[in-house]
């Protein structure tokens, strides 16, 4: 266990659903990530939370919108996806935002868009 | 562009053997570099990193690490394998954010 917990582990959605991936720390951490982890393709970050402010968004597409409440808590809400959205999508923690902090990530949620 | 390589999408090795994960970096200035192992149906997990200092990092799970400035490369190593390290690792490098190579994956044979 990493003190990183996300739920659900597993979602099948079809195109015209609305979801929520959830995120919760346990560490005391003051940054949080969502990744998106698809078959042969690298790690892709798509948002960082510092201090609940958004600090980044990798161009990702408006279907995606990440809500972060409080330091503890991160939320990835989906909405029209589309097929090539089916990936893995990782949760991560970390003391605090910089070159030098290691990442806790959480076991993910299995997403497949039907 | 910045990056991190990892030239071999596979290494498999029997179990008791040395175990090395090749990465090589591309990147300026002072790099901070990672290992990660994401282990099936898992999230990545922290294994070791170098910011400055000794050129020998050591880790979880009895890896190590060594950085090699004229090489520029960060090759993660465990000298006696076991069936139970056999995963996917990362190897990362970092700016105020992680970005990782395309991942090794090792399979330790019985």
């Amino acid at each position: 266990e990493t003190g990183v917990t996300q739920t659900p582990r597993h979602l099948v959605m079809g195109m015209t659903n609305k979801k929520s991936l959830k995120c919760e720390q346990h560490l005391g951490h003051n940054a949080m990530y969502w990744y998106k982890q698809s078959a042969k393709k690298p790690l892709e970050l798509m948002f960082v939370y510092s201090l609940e402010e958004r600090v980044e968004n990798n161009s990702v597409p408006s279907r995606f919108s990440p809500e972060c409440p409080n330091s503890s808590h991160l939320f990835l809400h989906l909405h029209t996806l589309q097929p090539e959205d089916s990936a893995l999508y990782l949760c991560a923690s970390s003391q605090n935002r910089g070159e030098f902090y290691e990442q806790y990530f959480g076991p993910g949620t299995r997403l497949t868009v039907t | 562009a910045q990056s991190v390589a990892q030239p071999e999408d596979q290494v498999n090795v029997a179990e008791g053997n040395p175990l090395t994960v090749k990465c090589t970096y591309s990147v300026s200035g002072n790099p901070y570099l990672f290992w990660y192992v994401q282990y099936p149906n898992r999230g990545l997990q922290f294994l070791l990193k170098y910011i400055t200092g000794d050129n020998l990092v050591k880790g979880s799970y009895g890896f190590e690490a060594e950085f090699n400035k004229s090489q520029t490369s960060f090759h993660l190593k465990k000298p006696s394998a076991l069936v139970s390290d056999s995963a996917l690792y990362f190897c990362a490098w970092s700016d105020y954010k992680l970005s990782f190579g395309a991942g090794t994956t090792v399979t330790v044979r019985a």
